[in-house]
């Protein structure tokens, strides 16, 4: 079975730049996560996804940061304009819960992105 | 607030033996999952093993199992017979019963496996 497939895996880019992250999910998963990891912290969710819609995006910064799944499978993250502090690692999870259940999310090896 | 917390930054284990990575969690809720994932330096998060709040018995893995003291609100991970493979971050994460299934990480253990 496929795991979750993110790219770029690296991206490299000028403040104020724009840059958008893919992920497709394992194959079946409903919900979708896109995370954010900066250097020497855990991972920190940014939206939620179930199938197309959005469960929860109370953290992502939604004067720059956009993300959709279209068709409930695939998912693009974008960053418009970038600041130096949107530098970390992006990771997208899948898993197979609905609403309210514990559920093991799969994680992709993540794009690490550098503004400069 | 709700959170979780990881106090120790860096262990060193000698490769064979045992070690144990603390996690503490502050909560109200009675029903939550308590979760562990290795980050390797390539990056990927990779699921260790999982705990229920409402589990009788403490979870194992293989090498990897969860002293769950629930009274305490402590989740530690214990390696058994560390290898040099086990050197990675680990990350303790809970999800309870209104956050949807969300994980909520803590800023995790650097371990390095000596040989």
């Amino acid at each position: 079975e496929a795991g979750v497939a993110q790219s770029p895996r690296y991206k490299i880019i000028e403040k104020r730049q724009s840059v958008a992250f893919w992920c497709n999910p394992i194959s079946g998963h409903a919900t979708l996560y896109w995370y954010q990891q900066i250097l020497g912290q855990g991972p920190k969710l940014l939206i939620q996804f179930q199938n197309n819609g959005v469960v929860d995006d109370s953290q992502l910064p939604k004067d720059r940061f956009s993300a959709e799944r279209l068709k409930g499978v695939d998912s693009t993250l974008k960053i418009q304009p970038a600041k130096l502090e949107d530098s970390a690692v992006y990771l997208c999870a899948s898993s197979t819960s609905t609403s309210g259940s514990y559920n093991e999310q799969f994680f992709g090896p993540g794009t690490r992105l550098t503004v400069l | 607030a709700q959170k979780i917390t990881q106090t120790q930054p860096g262990m060193f284990v000698q490769e064979k033996e045992a070690v144990t990575l603390d996690c503490t969690y502050d909560t109200s809720d009675p029903s939550y999952g308590l979760f562990w994932y290795k980050q390797p330096s390539s990056g990927e998060m990779i699921f260790l093993i999982y705990q229920g709040s409402y589990d009788q018995q403490n979870a194992t893995e293989g090498r990897y199992s969860l002293n769950f003291q629930k009274a305490r609100k402590s989740a530690n991970l214990v390696i058994s017979a560390s290898q040099l493979g086990d050197s990675a971050m680990y990350f303790c994460a809970w999800t309870y019963g209104g956050s949807q299934g969300n994980l909520i990480f803590g800023k995790g253990t650097k371990l390095s496996v000596k040989p």
